[in-house]
């Protein structure tokens, strides 16, 4: 079974400018999430799907952060325009729907840096 | 709101040796799922182990085993005969029986020495 796709794995851009970062989902999983990582801390949730509805973008700083999930498998997540702040990496992850425990598998991950 | 901390940024072992990472939470929920996930240089996070709240004994996985205090609120991960692989951050997470939503806290980096 392929795990959770990202691409690209490395990302370099001036401030101000935009980026977007793609995910592809376990085949069958349609609850996806982006998260957030900043160097040494543990990772945030941005935002999370179910199928192609938002369930939960409460922290999703959305004057400058936007995320889609057309047709309710893969995923982008864009930055515009992008701070210094927002140098972390950005993990995907997804999981079955319906299961009581919902155990996330996580993608390798966008490394972020913006200079 | 619910909080994750872990008090160690960084611990070493030996190989072969044992060595046990400390993990506190708050919630004021009584169902909820605590795990250890694993994140080598590679940046992907890797389940190492689960526990459900409403269980009483202790999580298991081979070389790995959790020491979960509920009144407490502590949850120690435990790996017996560290291996060079084990090398990694190791993030502790809870999750409501109510939600997706993982709260993660701030990581411990574990190194091995041969």
């Amino acid at each position: 079974e392929a795990g959770v796709a990202q691409s690209p794995r490395y990302k370099i851009i001036e401030k101000r400018q935009s980026v977007a970062f793609w995910c592809n989902p376990i085949s069958g999983h349609a609850t996806l999430y982006w998260y957030q990582q900043i160097l040494g801390q543990g990772p945030k949730l941005l935002i999370q799907f179910q199928n192609n509805g938002v369930v939960d973008d409460s922290q999703l700083p959305k004057d400058r952060f936007s995320a889609e999930r057309l047709k309710g498998v893969d995923s982008t997540l864009k930055i515009q325009p992008a701070k210094l702040e927002d140098s972390a990496v950005y993990l995907c992850a997804s999981s079955l729907a319906n299961t009581r425990v919902h155990e996330q598998y996580f993608g390798p991950g966008t490394r972020l840096t913006v200079t | 709101a619910q909080t994750v901390t872990q008090s160690q940024p960084e611990m070493s072992v030996q190989e072969a040796e044992t060595v046990t990472l400390s993990c506190t939470y708050d919630t004021s929920e009584s169902d909820y799922y605590l795990f250890w996930y694993k994140q080598p240089p590679s940046r992907q996070m890797i389940l190492v182990i689960r526990q459900e709240a409403y269980k009483q004994q202790n999580a298991t996985e081979n070389r790995f085993s959790v020491n979960f205090q509920k009144a407490a609120k502590s949850f120690s991960l435990k790996i017996s005969d560290s291996q060079l692989g084990d090398a990694a951050m190791y993030f502790c997470a809870y999750r409501s029986a109510y939600t997706d939503k993982l709260i993660f806290g701030t990581g411990t980096r574990l190194q091995v020495f041969p």
